[in-house]
């Protein structure tokens, strides 16, 4: 099983629609969450960080679930400019146990 | 406004070169990570230092070096190019605390011919 796993999309939703990714991590002692956006070979942009409790910037919210071990992303009304890969991002204590997953692909379509 | 600067952009050299790829910033963070990302795979850890004259191996190591000899910079250097390390390379640095999330250069996409 990988460290990190990601819905594997694409995901193709129309402008408006709500969006939900979710991501599965098996190191029970990872201590700190992350989400960020990719686009078309740029650099990853930090999107939001996930805490406990779940928080909301905007449209954005995440998710951890401890117990279950996965942590989501739900955008809602999307916007065209939210098409871009989305990467979730796992920390254990030490720095080499920083895990990217391998991105899920959103497209919004007009 | 601080930032995290990756030189040069492109590049393409030939095999069995020596390449240094130079990464800069000036958020006094205290760690810097090397990642190269290919089609197919997500992004690998190359090298990481947690400060001045610390480096460690990260994932994907072989046929790279860095060394840290101040806070702002650690450039990565591809001992004897292979075709294999073409790719798209990222620098990326954060504060302390395992907590604090990591901030990317732009990257530098490196062609091996």
């Amino acid at each position: 099983r990988k460290e990190v796993e990601q819905d594997p999309g694409p995901f193709n939703v129309p402008e408006g629609a709500t969006v939900a990714f979710n991501c599965t991590y098996s190191n029970s002692a990872s201590q700190s969450f992350f989400w960020y956006r990719q686009d078309c070979r740029k650099e990853p942009k930090l999107l939001m960080s996930v805490y406990s409790s779940g928080n909301e910037d905007g449209r954005f919210t995440a998710q951890l679930n401890r117990a279950s071990q996965y942590i989501s992303l739900l955008i809602r009304d999307s916007k065209l400019s939210d098409s871009a890969t989305y990467l979730c991002v796992v920390n254990s204590a030490s720095y080499d146990k920083v895990i990217f997953g391998p991105g899920t692909s959103l497209s919004v379509i007009p | 406004d601080a930032e995290i600067t990756q030189s040069p952009r492109h590049k393409i050299t030939e095999t069995g070169r020596q390449v240094t790829l130079a990464c800069h910033q000036t958020w006094n963070h205290n760690n810097m990570f090397w990642y190269r990302q290919d089609l197919g795979h997500g992004l690998r850890l190359i090298h990481y230092s947690y400060g001045v004259q610390d480096t460690n191996k990260g994932e994907v190591s072989d046929g790279y070096s860095v060394s840290r000899s101040n806070t702002e910079d650690l450039p990565l250097t591809l001992e004897s190019a292979a075709s294999s390390q073409t790719s798209v390379y990222f620098c990326a640095s954060s504060a302390g605390h395992p907590n604090q999330p990591q901030h990317f250069g732009d990257g530098t996409r490196l062609s091996i011919l």
